[in-house]
């Protein structure tokens, strides 16, 4: 079975920090992988997705950026973090057939605080 | 323009009572599917239902069923027999061009509803 992984769990930074979150996939080979971002009290911004190793799509232009080095790798960094910022981190991955029905299955998050 | 629309922002209801959370959406395609997430305290966004456009009938899983009303562009999920367990945000997502964006499985969220279920 597929599992997926996030770290770390809860972060704590200051403004002006760089940043690097990581998540990885286990059980499924050339998933596609995405993030999203979500406010407190909000839905789910998604930020980045990738469809294979190097390739990467933003969504939203900002200070963040992110990086697929191996195929079950998704990580996500900042060279200077701002206090918006602040969120919680969704990692998600799905198979990539491009069927209609392609379940998106979320990681267990990372909850950053910038201050 | 809201892609997708959850009016409820907070819901109470009675143990083992049936709940319907509205999702309206907004889109122009012919071919998309609509998603249905659980979000307890603990933060993991849960799969719960999927409905595809082109579906003749309601999904059904377990006490999950969607209420889809394809010219009223509505999704409502239906829990039948609520349990304290079930008490959790609730978000509707959309999937559009599922014939175009192949390899690309964007999703596009609400706002999300909080559930909660009262003994």
């Amino acid at each position: 079975s597929q599992t997926i992984h996030q770290w770390p769990a809860t972060l704590v930074q200051p403004v002006g920090s760089p940043l690097s979150l990581e998540c990885t996939v286990e059980g499924t080979s050339n998933p596609n992988l995405y993030w999203y971002r979500q406010a407190a009290g909000r839905g789910l911004q998604l930020l980045f997705y990738s469809v294979g190793i190097g390739q990467i799509s933003s969504e939203v232009p900002q200070n963040l950026s992110a990086s697929r080095p191996q195929d079950r790798q998704f990580i996500l960094s900042s060279k200077k973090l701002l206090l918006s910022d602040s969120g919680f981190y969704l990692c998600a991955w799905s198979l990539g057939r491009g069927v209609a029905k392609e379940t998106q299955y979320f990681g267990p998050g990372t909850r950053l605080l910038v201050l | 323009a809201q892609k997708i629309t959850q009016t409820q922002p907070g819901m109470f209801v009675q143990e083992k009572e049936a709940v319907t959370l509205d999702c309206t959406y907004d889109t122009s395609d012919q071919s998309y599917g609509l998603f249905w997430y659980k979000q307890p305290s603990s933060g993991e966004m849960i799969f719960l239902i999927y409905q595809g456009s082109y579906d003749e009938q309601n999904a059904t899983e377990g006490r999950y069923s969607l209420n889809f009303q394809k010219a009223r562009k509505s999704a409502n999920l239906v829990i039948s027999a609520s349990q304290l367990g079930d008490s959790a945000m609730y978000f509707c997502a959309m999937r559009e061009n599922v014939m175009v964006n192949f390899g690309n499985e964007k999703l596009t969220f609400g706002t999300g509803t909080r559930l909660t279920i009262i003994p």
